[in-house]
Parts: structure tokens; C-alpha cells; sequence
């Protein structure tokens, strides 16, 4: 069974950074494009960003509110994609998701929380 | 620009049929999106994939009471025989040049 582990996530102060990482198990992390998506408290799922297999050139793309403070990136030889998160203010707060980037599996995500 | 829109909130009855409708923005009806269920205090489960020639692929060990159509620019999620554990948040999602959108969600009602 796919599975795909979230962690990282934590309270942290506006202006702050965290990364996040999602551990991916038995797929085939290597050819696979990843994305992360976010949902705020009450609302509905916003995407983040994506990052391709390093195959089909393993650049990242971005949504306009996080472009320029994050930055996905992956390691193939852990299995892992991870989300750099910079700048930090109270709008980010939310569980943050990993998911493949079809959408077919997506883990159990991870809560982070800005104030101060 | 790429849009999709769900109604807000549907309801139906215990062990009847409701079809749930995602659309896309102008320009971009040939678009394939995906279902998402999202229960509560739960994280997202994909459903399926609704192709733009209306063919659908469920995910793993999803049931046949789910299905999907389309019709224009409208793409449709149909759950038959309704049951209490389908009482959740319905996302739709597509992808474009470098950005994925969502819709923002129907929540479902099971009475």
C-alpha cells in the first residue's frame, strides 16, 4: 500500500521558516511529480506548489501567495519531497498536505500554526 | 483563467442518488479534473479521475455506488445508494500550465 508520511509541522512565529518533509513508500517515488496543498482552518484545499521528477527536469512550480517564501525540493535516494517555508505570517497557517501530483494518494498532513 | 466552481452544499437522503457538479471557467471544457472526498476530520481520498471524453478511473477500492460524467464544461460525480459514511466535503481539481486549481468544495449532506 502507497503510503505517504508528513512531518515538520509546528508552531512558529510570524517572519519564521519550518520545512516539511513527506516520506514516500512503496511507489515509484523516482518518476514521480509531487505536490503539496494546504487547508486553512474551515476552509477548503488551496495548492501549493509542485516539484516534477528530476527526469522531466525537476523544477518546481509555485501558487502566487507562496512564490518567492517556499521552495519545494525532493531526494530521490530517501524517497523524500520536502517544503521550504520562509516569511512565515499568519495566512500560512493551516495542515499542509503531500500528495502525488494526480492526486491518487496524498498523506494524512501536517498542522503548522504562525503566531506569535 | 482557470476557475472551477462546486455549489457550496448539497443534501440528499439515506439510500438515494446525488449527483454533484464541479464546472470549468470559460476556455478550458475539455479539461480533465479529479473527485476528492474529504470526511470530517479526515484528510483528502481521491475518488477518480473524470477525463474530458467523460470516461472515468477510480482509485483503489473505491465503490461502484461512485461514478463520474460529464456534460460540456460540467463534471458530475454521481453516488448512488447513499449512506452515512458519504456525509463529507467533495473537492474537484484540475491542472493547467504549471498550477493546479481547486474547486472550493461541496459539503454533502446525508438526511
Amino acid at each position: 500500500e502507497v503510503q505517504l508520511v508528513e512531518s515538520g509541522g509546528g508552531l512558529v512565529k510570524p517572519g519564521g521558516s519550518l520545512r516539511l518533509s513527506c516520506a514516500v513508500f512503496r511507489f515509484s517515488f523516482t518518476n514521480a511529480w509531487m505536490s503539496w496543498v494546504r487547508q486553512a482552518p474551515g476552509k477548503g484545499l488551496e495548492w501549493v506548489g509542485r516539484i516534477k521528477s528530476k527526469t522531466d527536469g525537476g523544477t518546481a512550480d509555485y501558487a502566487a501567495p507562496v512564490k518567492g517564501r517556499f521552495t519545494i525540493s525532493r531526494d530521490d535516494s530517501k524517497t523524500t519531497v520536502y517544503l521550504q517555508m520562509n516569511s512565515l505570517n499568519s495566512e500560512d497557517s493551516a495542515i499542509y498536505y503531500c500528495a502525488t501530483d494526480d492526486g491518487m494518494y496524498w498523506g494524512q498532513g501536517t498542522l503548522v500554526t504562525v503566531s506569535s | 483563467q482557470l476557475v472551477l466552481t462546486q455549489s457550496p452544499s448539497a443534501s440528499a437522503s439515506l439510500g438515494a442518488s446525488v449527483k454533484l457538479t464541479c464546472t470549468l471557467s470559460s476556455g478550458h471544457s475539455n479539461y480533465a479534473i479529479a473527485w476528492h472526498q474529504q470526511q470530517p476530520e479526515k484528510g483528502p481520498r481521491y475518488l477518480m479521475k473524470v477525463n474530458s471524453d467523460g470516461s472515468h478511473n477510480k482509485g483503489d477500492g473505491i465503490p461502484d455506488r461512485f461514478a463520474g460524467s460529464r456534460s460540456g464544461a460540467e463534471r458530475y460525480l454521481i453516488i448512488s445508494s447513499l449512506q452515512s459514511e458519504d456525509e463529507a466535503d467533495y473537492y474537484c481539481q484540475t491542472w493547467g500550465a504549471g498550477i493546479h486549481v481547486f474547486g472550493g468544495g461541496t459539503k454533502l449532506t446525508v438526511l
